[in-house]
């Protein structure tokens, strides 16, 4: 089975520090993973995904994270935190070892999140 | 905006009422899924279609019915639902080989 976890319900950061998020994840084989974000009152957001290649993946918003094979891990990073970063973010894996149908849905699970909330 | 619309934005609704979520996409994604999201809880897949047909049904109470009429529109059917139903249901679609998927705003739906 897949999991995934995000140790820390809520991170606050002032304005313009770095930021991290942490997500660890357990697979039986490869995984891909995932970095989300939802806004209030909004749906889900995709920020970035790792699939193969570079262990650093660089997303939208200048989020990147950081693909730990070793750590099983998938750290969302950012160098100079905003205002307007705060929000929820989500964390997910897709083991490969699933089978893949030829459709390619996606069988994502989630971490429960990771309320972020940079102070002025 | 990400292509993924869902009505309503709210909706309440008592335990013997019957309700229906809609989702749509043109998006060109063949593939459609259900979420609900409750607090402090990981978001749980509730059901998935592939070209109208649906691959997955994650053990999800029959007092929750989905639809797929088209790859471009999803249902989610209510009736006699629980208080501990309530929740935010989160629509998604994805194309083949994309990796990635493209979620709704959600509808929250409170039961009374």
């Amino acid at each position: 089975a897949q999991s995934v976890a995000q140790p820390e319900d809520q991170v606050n950061v002032a304005e313009g520090n770095p930021l991290t998020v942490k997500c660890t994840y357990s697979v039986s084989g490869n995984p891909y993973l995932f970095w989300y974000v939802q806004y209030p009152n909004r749906g889900l957001q995709f920020l970035l995904k790792y699939i193969t290649g570079d262990n650093l993946v660089k997303g939208s918003y200048g989020f990147e994270a950081e693909f730990n094979k070793s750590q099983t891990s998938f750290h969302l990073k950012k160098p100079s935190a905003l205002v307007s970063d705060s929000a929820l973010y989500f964390c997910a894996v897709r083991d490969t070892s699933h089978p893949v149908s030829n459709f390619g849905n996606e069988k994502l699970t989630f971490g429960t999140g990771t309320r972020l909330t940079i102070i002025p | 905006e990400t292509g993924v619309t869902q009505t309503p934005r709210h909706l309440v609704m008592g335990m013997t009422n019957k309700k229906s979520l809609k989702c749509e996409q043109h998006l060109g994604h063949n593939a459609m899924y259900w979420y609900k999201q409750s607090a402090k809880k990981p978001l749980e897949l509730m059901f998935v279609y592939n070209f109208k047909e649906q691959t997955e049904n994650n053990s999800v109470p029959s007092r929750f019915s989905p639809e797929c009429p088209n790859s471009s529109h999803l249902f989610l059917h209510l009736h006699t639902l629980q208080p501990e139903d309530s929740a935010l249901y989160l629509c998604a679609s994805s194309r083949t080989g994309g990796f990635s998927a493209f979620f709704g705003q959600g509808t929250r739906l409170t039961v009374v």
